[in-house]
């Protein structure tokens, strides 16, 4: 069964704090993403990256960088959070076809002061 | 570009009750579609996945989905619905040619009443 977790599970800042997100796969996938859930939008694409040192835009990329440091760790950083970074955020693997199923983690709750 | 489009946020049905999710997608060319459920505090599950094949694909728990090209849809069908189905309900579709990124509709929440 592949594995996904994140850490921390819940997380509370303040507006102008800095946050870091963290998400380990043991499934050996190459394909890793990060999405932040809000009501009436589903999930979007904040960063993802197919491999260690590789980062690619999503559809929602402002106020976040992200980082792959190896196949297994992909990390989102908020460097000035802001209260419209309050949402719920999962991180995801695959493999690279099309028709691969992606693997959720149980998500971050993050609530910005 | 390609885009998914869930038109009822909220679905009511009774325990025992046939169910019917509806989902309607944008893609140039022929799609891959997923169905995935999200139980309360939980992250998302696959349900099921169409590949160009047959239209009608059967999934976990009872549930199926038919693809229609030219409705551009995948509804989501389960003959009797149980409690334990009572989540919120996304479909997605993949964009082949840009690593395997899934676009997501925002969601259905499926209540089941006793």
């Amino acid at each position: 069964e592949a594995a996904v977790t994140q850490s921390p599970r819940n997380k509370v800042t303040v507006t102008g704090g800095n946050v870091t997100l963290s998400c380990r796969q043991t499934n050996s996938h190459n394909y890793m993403y990060w999405y932040r859930q809000d009501t009436g939008h589903g999930l979007r694409l904040i960063h993802y990256s197919y491999g260690a040192g590789n980062l690619q835009i999503g559809d929602v990329p402002d106020g976040y960088k992200a980082t792959r440091t190896t196949q297994e760790d992909f990390f989102l950083l908020l460097e000035l959070a802001s209260p419209s970074q309050t949402s719920l955020y999962f991180c995801a693997s695959s493999d690279a076809r099309g028709q691969d199923t992606q693997y959720f983690g149980p998500g971050t709750r993050l609530l910005v002061l | 570009a390609q885009s998914v489009t869930q038109p009822d946020a909220r679905v009511t049905v009774s325990e025992g009750a046939s169910l019917q999710l509806r989902c309607k997608y944008s893609y140039f060319g022929t799609p891959y579609l997923f169905w995935y459920v999200q139980y309360p505090r939980q992250g998302l599950q696959l349900l099921l996945k169409y590949y160009p094949g047959d239209p009608v694909v059967q999934g976990v728990n009872g549930f199926e989905a038919e693809f229609s090209k030219s409705n551009s849809s995948f509804h989501l069908r389960k003959a009797s619905v149980h409690w334990s189905d009572w989540a919120v309900y996304f479909c997605a579709v993949s964009a082949m040619s840009n690593y395997n990124v899934l676009y997501f509709g925002s969601g259905t929440k499926l209540t089941v009443e006793p």
